[in-house]
């Protein structure tokens, strides 16, 4: 199971943060995992950004639930983060992951500088 | 919300046992899993639901949960342990990791 983070490495302030995570090695669409995001800042820990389902059910971080919208697109074996009015401290790493209860496989990351 | 608390940072000689603690509110009800992060790389799983080993993790890699702490124990530590490790829970609906360890292997 692979994953990979695109999208854009800059965002300026007040804008949309998007995130693709393409998928290979596994189908979103046989609904046996949750698909989840999860960033860094630099020299800071983990923190976790949500989770959404092939049906498109989602849990989010209570902390960005309002700024929060995650999707999926079977079709293209991806799913999506959208993060709105981005601040400077929205810059991170993020990571998509396989929500396998627990998380079992990870992208490699994408720096996101806002 | 739910916290875990780790310490910063800890220190091992080589060869000997590394014992991280994780620590929260009856932590021993809920299952852990445990995380390795080096330097410019994404989080790798090393234990699940309290001492499960994924396929490809050294034995010398355990874990345990009781009462208010889980603990991650590295018997053994090598130079290639040298890392952050995260403690994670699943607790009303959220993800949740604690802060983080940064172990030294001397």
């Amino acid at each position: 199971v692979q994953l990979q983070e695109s999208g854009p490495g800059l965002v300026k302030p007040s804008q949309t943060l998007s995130l693709t995570c393409t998928v290979s090695g596994a189908s979103i669409s046989t609904g046996t995992y949750y698909w989840t995001w999860i960033r860094q800042p630099a020299g800071k820990g983990l923190e976790w950004i949500g989770r959404v389902y092939i049906t498109g059910i989602t849990d989010y971080n209570l902390s960005l639930k309002s700024r929060l919208t995650m999707s999926v697109d079977p079709s293209k074996n991806q799913f999506s983060l959208q993060l709105s009015s981005v601040t400077a401290a929205d810059t991170a790493v993020y990571y998509c992951a396989r929500d396998n209860h627990p998380i079992d496989y990870w992208g490699p990351g994408t720096l996101v500088t806002v | 919300s739910y916290d875990l608390t780790q310490p910063i940072s800890m220190s091992v000689a080589l060869g000997q046992t590394a014992r991280l603690p994780c620590g929260g509110n009856n932590i021993g009800s809920k299952n852990v899993n445990w995380y390795q992060q080096k330097p410019g790389q994404a989080p790798v799983l090393v234990i699940s639901r309290d001492s499960n080993r994924p396929s490809g993790i050294p034995e010398r890699f355990s874990g345990s949960n009781s009462g208010n702490t889980a603990t991650l124990t590295i018997s053994g530590a090598q130079a290639g342990d040298e890392a952050d490790y995260y403690c994670q829970v699943w607790d009303n609906s959220a993800w949740v990791f604690g802060g983080g360890t940064k172990l030294t292997v001397l």
